[in-house]
């Protein structure tokens, strides 16, 4: 199956600084999205991207489906952004069936 | 516009005894998925549904699980006998086309 490599699996910023977060897979997706698991365990959608740009506020997302990445950037970091951020993705028919990668565990600092 | 529901939010049971748990979608999604959770993993499909028809099955379900989703609603996940291994957090997902919203999940501690 479908492999997805997430780093870096653990960062620790101060609020203010900006970083950005990667999410590499080893075969052609249709379905990719990032989530963030708050510390209750929801999952909450932060971009549905399986190619191209978006941006949402402070955060925005690029996937390069051709060359098999997608990258998260959170600008101007808050102490809410701290928690578990997860890309995952889908494939051919069964493009609903996500595979998440392990996740990298942000914490940012007041 | 609700989003999708779990319940129990949380299940304490001890080891051999059955548990089952209810994931009510968005109501006009026809895909459901259940995914698992364990301590500092990422989730990991367990099946799907497209409307009542449940199209595919991880090999991470056991005999002892079983997923239902009557007239296309609402869905359940029965673990019989449960065991140890089973703790851990299982998520419901709904879409209508590509993107999944996830519910709160529903934490299973087997003692």
């Amino acid at each position: 199956g479908i492999q997805v490599e997430q780093s870096p699996p653990d960062l620790i910023l101060q609020e203010g600084a900006n970083s950005t977060l990667r999410c590499n897979f080893s075969d052609s997706v249709n379905n990719l999205q990032w989530f963030h698991q708050n510390p209750w365990g929801q999952l909450i959608n932060l971009f549905y991207i399986p190619s191209g740009t978006k941006q949402n506020g402070r955060l925005s997302a690029t996937t390069v489906a051709t060359e098999r990445y997608s990258l998260l950037y959170i600008s101007s970091s808050q102490t809410t952004d701290s928690g578990v951020y997860f890309c995952a993705v889908g494939s051919g028919t069964s493009y609903g069936k996500l595979t998440f990668g392990q996740g990298t565990i942000l914490t940012v600092h007041p | 516009d609700t989003g999708v529901s779990q319940n129990p939010r949380h299940k304490i049971t001890k080891r051999g005894q059955n548990v089952t748990f209810r994931c009510d979608p968005i109501s006009e999604h026809n895909r459901l998925y259940w995914y698992r959770q364990t301590l500092g993993q990422g989730p990991e499909f367990l099946t799907y549904f497209q409307n009542e028809a449940q199209l595919e099955k991880s090999r991470l379900l056991s005999d002892r699980f079983s997923a239902e989703r009557p007239k296309g609603s609402f869905s359940t996940l029965e673990i019989q006998r449960t065991e140890q291994g089973d703790s851990a957090m299982y998520l419901c997902a709904s879409s209508l086309v590509g993107e999944e919203f996830f519910g709160p999940g529903t934490r299973l501690t087997v003692l």
